[in-house]
């Protein structure tokens, strides 16, 4: 069974950059989109970006000169980074993989992270 | 980027009733690429639907979707006091592949 863990620092001050890692456990990295969603509290679910089996990585437009999406196939993990942080940037930030080889949906999620940020 | 706007915000029903719930895109989907997620409180989203009419595996046949165009649905057939939660439609077309603000369904 796939299961997604993650992990990264949970309060920032502002203009520091926040850095997420996730690892999956029970599946592979190949042929899977790998996306990044948050939702700041009491709101909505957020789609940040992801990166595909070849590599190519999508943005959400409000987010992209900072966010960059990354993956390691030799740690099966995937990587978050958002420079330049705000309070408006607080939340919880969820990895999640494709259901199916090619899919860009997500169909495993990781448990979230909080990430505050906070002077 | 497709805008989608989810009716209505909050949906009081009780256990054993229908729930029928709304999401409308700006422009067309393509290719039925909607999927429905389901969020209860402290937990991440579980997949449901995608294709707009398919069912994610393991997901009881009480949930389906439907529509095309701009227009879709998610019914839930006799409500089980587990299926009170928060619904999102996704867009996963193109890029940006954005997120209804949610349905609530709640006793």
């Amino acid at each position: 069974q796939v299961q997604l863990q993650q992990w990264g620092a949970g309060l920032l001050k502002p203009s520091e950059t926040l850095s997420l890692t996730c690892a999956v456990y029970g599946g592979s990295l190949s042929g899977y989109h790998w996306t990044w969603i948050r939702q700041s509290p009491g709101q909505g679910l957020e789609w940040i970006g992801e990166i595909n089996h070849n590599g190519v990585t999508s943005y959400s437009p409000s987010l992209k000169s900072r966010v960059t999406v990354s993956v390691d196939t030799s740690k099966n993990q995937f990587s978050l980074k958002l420079t330049s942080v705000t309070a408006a940037d607080t939340a919880v930030y969820y990895c999640a993989r494709g259901p199916y080889t090619d899919w860009p949906l997500a169909g495993h999620w990781g448990p979230g992270t909080l990430v505050t940020v906070s002077s | 980027e497709i805008v989608l706007t989810q009716s209505p915000g909050n949906l009081s029903l009780s256990p054993g009733e229908r729930a029928t719930l709304s999401c409308r895109a700006s422009q067309t989907i393509t290719n039925n690429y909607l999927a429905w997620y389901q969020q209860k409180p402290g937990q991440a989203p579980r997949f449901l639907i995608y294709g707009a009419s398919s069912r994610a595996t393991g997901i009881p046949d009480r949930f389906s979707g439907s529509g095309s165009g701009t227009d879709f649905t998610l019914t839930i057939t006799r409500l089980e006091p587990e299926d009170f939660a928060v619904y999102y439609c996704q867009w996963y077309g193109w890029p940006p592949r954005t997120f209804g603000q949610g349905t609530k369904v709640e006793v």
